[in-house]
């Protein structure tokens, strides 16, 4: 099976700038994942859709994140404006509905804001 | 508080050498625990579960609900195992919480 794609690979952007990430999960995933991997650190949830509704943004930086999945398929994830502290990776999952642990990550969008 | 914790940043051993990477937790219900691999350039990825209580690649990992811990073990080293290591709890079965991560470097 195809994996999960995500672009672009690497970004560079100005701090208070906009950025937007993609993904598309494995073909029949219902739930995809957006984590922050900050450097030194493990991934951290942000958000977690099933089909198309949000089933947990808990730890999403509202003011300045947003993440949509508009036909339970594809899903964008983006920064505006970017701080400093941004500066990560941003690794899409998914999995199917049949949940069984077994996560499938993308290659991940390294970020850098300067 | 849900939490997992890999106190060791770095393991450096010998090809052969037997390997024990820690990893302690933090969770008041029954824990489901990961331990997902990152070889170099290479995307995060299951290597086992503890529900499964498999071995992969000569790896297990035993959980030990006294000590809450869930070290993962490997009698020899191999060089192929150099890698990042990451010990995950699952509070609920669809969500993960992972902990910071130990570089495993296995000299020839």
């Amino acid at each position: 099976e195809a994996g999960v794609a995500q672009s672009p690979r690497y970004k560079i952007i100005e701090k208070r700038q906009s950025v937007a990430f993609w993904c598309n999960p494995i073909s029949g995933h219902a739930t995809l994942y957006w984590y922050q991997q900050i450097l030194g650190q493990g991934p951290k949830l942000l958000i977690q859709f099933q089909n198309n509704g949000v089933v947990d943004d808990s730890q999403l930086p509202k003011d300045r994140f947003s993440a949509e999945r508009l036909k339970g398929v594809d899903s964008t994830l983006k920064i505006q404006p970017a701080k400093l502290e941004d500066s990560a990776v941003y690794l899409c999952a998914s999995s199917s509905l049949t949940f069984n642990y077994g996560y499938t990550f993308g290659s991940g969008t390294r970020l850098t804001v300067v | 508080a849900q939490r997992v914790t890999q106190p060791e940043k770095l393991l450096s051993v010998f090809k052969g050498a037997p390997v024990e990477l820690k990893c302690n937790y933090s969770y008041s219900g029954s824990p489901e625990l990961f331990w997902y691999v990152q070889y170099s350039r290479q995307r995060l990825q299951l290597l086992l579960r503890h529900i499964s209580r498999e071995s992969i690649k000569g790896f297990t990992a035993d959980l030990n609900k006294g000590e809450t811990s869930f070290h993962l073990k490997k009698p020899f080293a191999q060089e192929e195992d150099s890698a990042m290591y990451y010990c995950a709890l699952s509070p609920r079965t669809d969500k993960l919480i992972f902990g910071t991560g130990t570089r495993l470097q296995v000299f020839p």
